[in-house]
């Protein structure tokens, strides 16, 4: 079945670690991207790719950084510059940016500062 | 710039109707999308209006108006299970990303 995956589930993080969130998908899209979502809020849009070895910055990309040096994969590393990192963490997928026929969400990661 | 308004809560009975509004502000237009996330899970794609109007998907149904800059997502019939929080989505400014707003939480009661 194709899909989006994100690992690990819970993560929980030292202060001054840098940690690492994976996402693959096989569902042979072009366009992926990392949102963060805090407790009774909305989707907050961290960074984006629209191919292989380019990316953008979203909103709030400081304190993070991607790499998509394949189709298949875009892990997300919350350094240490990141002062509230404790939130849940959902990569997408799409076709395209503009959403016609829906982004993919993977099923998150929830981090924790310990 | 872009900003976007929904309501923060609404609250319904089972086997009614409900109506969600979306306004927005963004340099160029793109299209609205809705997604909907049920509590600790991740969203799902709901509708996505390109043009003005009005789609329909089973009980959910989307509308767009373009030069109101203003939709609205309908949910009919509805049931315990489409308790979740919904959100507008349309593409971020200069054709990014797509920019959700803070969402609302529909409660449906018995």
């Amino acid at each position: 079945d194709g899909g989006i995956t994100q690992s690990p589930k819970y993560l929980f993080r030292k202060e001054g670690q840098n940690v690492t969130l994976s996402c693959e998908q096989n569902l042979n899209h072009d366009a992926m991207y990392w949102y963060r979502q805090d407790p009774g809020q909305g989707l907050r849009l961290i960074y984006y790719s629209q191919i292989v070895n380019d990316f953008q910055k979203g909103d709030i990309a400081e304190g993070y950084s991607v790499s998509r040096e394949k189709k298949e994969s875009f892990p997300l590393t919350v350094t240490s510059a990141q002062k509230n990192p404790t939130a849940f963490y959902l990569c997408a997928s799409s076709p395209g940016l503009r959403g016609t026929y829906g982004y993919t969400f993977g099923s998150g990661t929830r981090l924790t500062v310990v | 710039g872009q900003s976007l308004e929904q309501p923060s809560e609404v609250t319904a009975v089972e086997g009614a109707i409900v109506q969600i509004n979306c306004t927005y502000q963004t340099s160029g237009f793109y299209g609205l999308s809705w997604y909907q996330q049920h509590d600790g899970g991740a969203p799902t794609f709901l509708s996505y209006n390109g043009l003005d109007g009005l789609e329909e998907t089973g009980r959910f149904s989307s509308f767009l108006s373009r030069s109101d800059s203003y939709g609205y997502l309908l949910l009919q019939e509805l049931q315990m299970k489409d308790s979740a929080s919904y959100f507008c989505a349309p593409p971020g400014p200069g054709r990014r990303a797509l920019t959700f707003g803070s969402g609302t939480r529909l409660q449906v009661q018995p």
